[in-house]
């Protein structure tokens, strides 16, 4: 067990609604990273969040979105979702910091888009 | 851009065989990290090992050892008397140095699909 919860673990949707995963970091550390996994793109970073504050973003579309929360938990947000959304989403924490921690993973949630 | 090739796809060794997974990295970084980290077939990713690039010292835990050797930009991962429990896909993946907004996110491979067979 990595410290990290991911909610909801499965999730079925159709095509053109919106959802919402949540992240709880491991207690202490304060930097959120999401990442998707595919069978055709394989683990590819969406998007990082330190202490609250967007810190980069990888190739996340437009009609995904994050923000974390005072708490630090974090929420991706996915809308109009497509049938190639349907992907294992990851979040990872860190302590966060001058140097590249180890990033410590979720279960991940698996969405799947029909 | 930094980039990492994971060119076994699958391996597939029978129980206690000694196995090899390798991996090479591109980057121009000068400071980098380093990573290998498991799935199992449960589907969670669990964290093995962190390498800095100063850091070409070899490492070995249990079974596990792992060969840094920067002239090949290789970091290679080898189980030693392998086990069933050892089937899992197996990612390795690159941190640079430091960017300005102070972010590290992972550049991973493909993944080798590690199959050990009783």
């Amino acid at each position: 067990d990595s410290g990290v919860t991911q909610t909801p673990k499965h999730l079925i949707t159709a095509t053109g609604q919106r959802v919402t995963l949540r992240c709880s970091p491991r207690s202490g550390d304060l930097s959120v990273y999401w990442y998707q996994q595919s069978l055709d793109q394989g683990l590819q970073f969406l998007i990082h969040y330190y202490n609250g504050e967007e810190r980069a973003k990888g190739n996340i579309l437009e009609r995904f979105s994050a923000q974390q929360f005072p708490d630090l938990h974090s929420e991706l947000n996915l809308s109009s979702l497509e049938l190639g959304d349907s992907a294992l989403y990851f979040c990872a924490s860190s302590v966060g910091g001058g140097t590249s921690e180890a990033q410590y993973f979720g279960p991940g949630t698996r969405l799947l888009v029909l | 851009a930094q980039k990492v090739t994971q060119a076994q796809t699958e391996i597939s060794v029978v129980e206690k065989e000694d196995v090899t997974l390798d991996c090479v990295y591109e980057t121009r970084d000068t400071t980098y990290y380093l990573f290998w980290y498991k799935q199992p077939p449960s589907g969670e990713l669990v964290f093995l090992i962190r390498r800095n690039s100063f850091d070409e010292q070899n490492e070995i835990s249990g079974r596990y050892s792992w060969n840094f050797q920067k002239s090949t930009s290789s970091f290679n991962f080898t189980i030693t008397a392998s086990q069933v429990v050892d089937s899992a896909v197996y990612f390795c993946a690159l941190s640079e140095g430091f960017f300005g907004a102070g972010s590290y996110q992972l550049t991973f491979g493909k993944g080798t699909k590690l199959s050990v067979i009783p």
